[in-house]
């Protein structure tokens, strides 16, 4: 039972490159979520989703895009890479949104240098 | 502003010994609680919800305490494999947006 799986593990980008971040679940979860984690912070939301061909903003959007075109899939764009967003970023998924149940993918780590 | 507070540690504990580390919320709308635990460069996973009247599984004890808007975690007899980062998280509402993760507090159980 794969979970939910990210790639890459790892990246390193220049500035100004893009990239997608691969996020998919296979436990038939409506909500899917992307996190980004800086060291010795929190956990903070970038984007959500609550079933497929539906997206919304968290707290921290700017600079990604998602897209939900299937409930297993949920990419995040990253356009015009900055170093600010060198960071870890986590994929997670749940069968509901108002639960504390997430299951976490393993992370990208990605530099922007 | 939701906020989510945690002593950051870190805590260095004797293994075999009890260890207990507090969690306050500021946004008294917060209905549900959980403790996640995070180790070094890997994903989190929750390791158990955290409910009004506390609640234990195994060697851990989770409690709230809703006027002084705190939770806590309690782990008794503490393995050299209890050493991580606890993750405080609470749900305010809302929906899918609602979860605010504290930013840890980093455990080092010492043989």
């Amino acid at each position: 039972n794969a979970g939910v799986t990210q790639t890459p593990k790892f990246r390193i980008l220049k500035i100004g490159q893009s990239m997608t971040l691969q996020c998919a679940q296979d436990m038939n979860h409506n909500y899917m979520y992307w996190y980004r984690q800086d060291p010795g912070m929190g956990l903070k939301l970038i984007y959500y989703s609550v079933g497929a061909g539906i997206t919304d903003k968290g707290e921290v959007p700017n600079g990604y895009n998602v897209s939900r075109s299937t409930t297993e899939d949920f990419p995040l764009r990253l356009e015009l890479a900055a170093p600010s967003q060198t960071s870890v970023y986590f994929c997670a998924s749940s069968v509901k949104g108002d639960t504390g149940g997430y299951t976490f993918g393993s992370g990208t780590r990605l530099t922007v240098v | 502003r939701k906020e989510v507070e945690q002593d950051p540690g870190p805590f260095n504990v004797p293994e075999g010994a009890t260890v207990a580390f507090n969690c306050t919320y500021s946004n008294s709308a917060s209905q549900s609680f959980f403790w996640y635990r995070q180790d070094c460069r890997k994903e989190p996973k929750l390791l158990m919800s955290v409910y009004s009247s506390g609640n234990e599984d195994g060697r851990f004890t989770a409690q709230l305490n809703r006027a002084s808007q705190y939770i806590s975690l309690l782990i008794r007899d503490s393995k050299l494999s209890d050493s991580a980062t606890y993750l405080c998280v609470a749900y305010s509402g809302g929906g899918a947006d609602g979860l605010t993760f504290g930013k840890g507090t980093h455990l080092i159980i010492q043989p």
